[in-house]
């Protein structure tokens, strides 16, 4: 079946340092692929998304490439902030999975001044 | 402004008590969602309906109801029957289900059982 495995949190980073979330995936077909934020207490916005293989997602300075090769979409961005301390969610999207968005269980990040 | 608003934000239910929490979008999207988040287990799909008067049930639609009468709202009601209802609910909506289509959620409601 389709699955999105996250890496565990929590993530604690010293303000400015390099940031990578791993996130794989298991799907039958050509899944779209997606990265959500949840700031505290809020909900969900989403902040980047691929949807074929070799796409590469970018929103406030982070990044993710769709590789089918790893079936991996790992989150990075190069100088974290403050404001990025947040819940970071991947997600899936295949058609023959009844049409449904299947998740990850979300990894904390928590970036120190 | 278009968004997804949740209401209330903070409910508190007594044992046996339904309880409704009320989500309406204005941004002529089809498809709408309700999620239930609970620490550590990430988001877990409740009810979802694709056009006005027709739902289906999600992952964890037990002790849960919905309804879908008019396209910019979605409530959900807690049951009784729904044991452990403490949580922090998420709805959210997107143009139609397809590949690629961002899924936009309100700010969440939280529910807690005295």
């Amino acid at each position: 079946g389709n699955s999105v495995t996250q890496m565990e949190g929590p993530v604690t980073l010293s303000e400015e340092a390099f940031l990578t979330i791993n996130c794989t995936y298991t799907a039958t077909g050509y899944p779209s692929l997606f990265w959500y934020v949840q700031y505290p207490g809020e909900g969900l916005q989403l902040l980047l998304k691929a949807t074929k293989a070799d796409d590469k997602g970018s929103n406030k300075g982070f990044e993710a490439t769709y590789r089918k090769e790893t079936t991996s979409f790992h989150l990075e961005k190069g100088s974290v902030q403050v404001s990025d301390s947040a819940v970071y969610f991947c997600a899936l999207y295949n058609a023959g999975n009844n049409r449904k968005l299947i998740w990850g269980l979300g990894t904390s990040l928590a970036v120190n001044p | 402004d278009g968004g997804i608003t949740q209401s209330p934000k903070y409910l508190f239910r007594k044992e046996g008590q339904n309880v409704t929490l009320s989500c309406e979008q204005n941004l002529n999207h089809d498809a709408m969602y309700w999620y239930r988040q609970d620490p550590g287990q990430g988001l877990r799909l409740i009810y979802y309906s694709q056009i006005v008067n027709d739902f289906q049930k999600g992952d964890i639609a037990e002790g849960y109801s919905v309804s879908r009468e008019k396209k910019e709202s979605f409530p959900l009601t807690v049951t009784s029957a729904q044991k452990n209802p403490t949580a922090f609910y998420l709805c959210a909506s997107s143009i139609s289900q397809g590949p690629g289509n961002t899924i936009y959620f309100g700010e969440g409601s939280w529910l807690t059982v005295v």
